[in-house]
């Protein structure tokens, strides 16, 4: 069973400050994504990552895939209260495109 | 585009009795749609990978006579909870994709929240 672990849980910080989210696994992907969430509704896509090492950039928002394709990382710079959310990644394996999501990280930035 | 719905947005029932939750992908046809299950402040549990025309594919753990897929065309998966209990209680939400896009790329609807009393 693929287990896509994400650190931290649960991060509260101030506007203007800069995070970074991980989601490990000791599993290859094919691709890998990352969704936010906000309370009561579905995951709206932010990025699929594909090739090993890739960094893709959305605004403030940088992704990367590791090189090994089983792991990556989300950095958001000068986060802002709108950021706030749940940050989920999901990974699907080879020859799949059926996607398991990590635990979850949930963001809070205060004004 | 790539806009996928979801009835009802939420359901009240009481113990016992089946609820039928639809979605739809509107402005695409979908192969393959997939059905979540999330409890509060958890991340998406992966329920079955439904496919048009055929039976779903459930995922280890998921009763499949409790909560019966069907995929009758490319546009609408429905997922009845039979018999549901207090415990059933949660949120739904479907996704619908095209496979023949690469990477494949999963649209999420609003999601379902269904409470059983």
């Amino acid at each position: 069973t693929q287990l896509l672990e994400q650190s931290p849980q649960f991060l509260s910080i101030q506007e203007g400050e800069n995070l970074t989210v991980y989601c490990n696994s000791s599993s290859v992907f094919s691709s890998l994504q990352w969704y936010r969430q906000e309370p009561g509704e579905g995951p709206v896509l932010l990025v699929t990552v594909v090739t090993g090492g890739e960094v893709k950039k959305l605004k403030r928002l940088t992704f990367q895939f590791g090189d090994a394709r089983k792991d990556s990382s989300l950095h958001i710079t000068a986060a802002q209260p709108g950021d706030t959310g749940l940050y989920l990644c999901a990974g699907a394996g080879r020859g799949t495109y059926k996607y398991i999501f990590g635990t979850g990280t949930r963001l809070k930035v205060l004004a | 585009g790539a806009v996928v719905s979801q009835h009802p947005s939420w359901v009240i029932c009481k113990s016992g009795t089946s609820v039928k939750i639809e979605c739809r992908s509107l402005d695409f046809q979908a192969t393959t749609m997939f059905w979540y299950r999330q409890f509060p402040k958890q991340s998406l549990m992966l329920m079955a990978t439904s496919n048009e025309g055929s039976k779903a594919t459930y995922e280890q753990g998921v009763e499949k006579d409790k909560f019966l897929i069907n995929h009758a065309s490319l546009t609408l998966s429905t997922l009845t909870v039979t018999s549901a209990h207090p415990e059933d209680s949660s949120f739904y939400i479907c996704s619908a994709g095209l496979d023949r896009l690469t990477p494949y790329e999963q649209y999420f609807g609003p999601g379902t929240r269904l409470t059983v009393t």
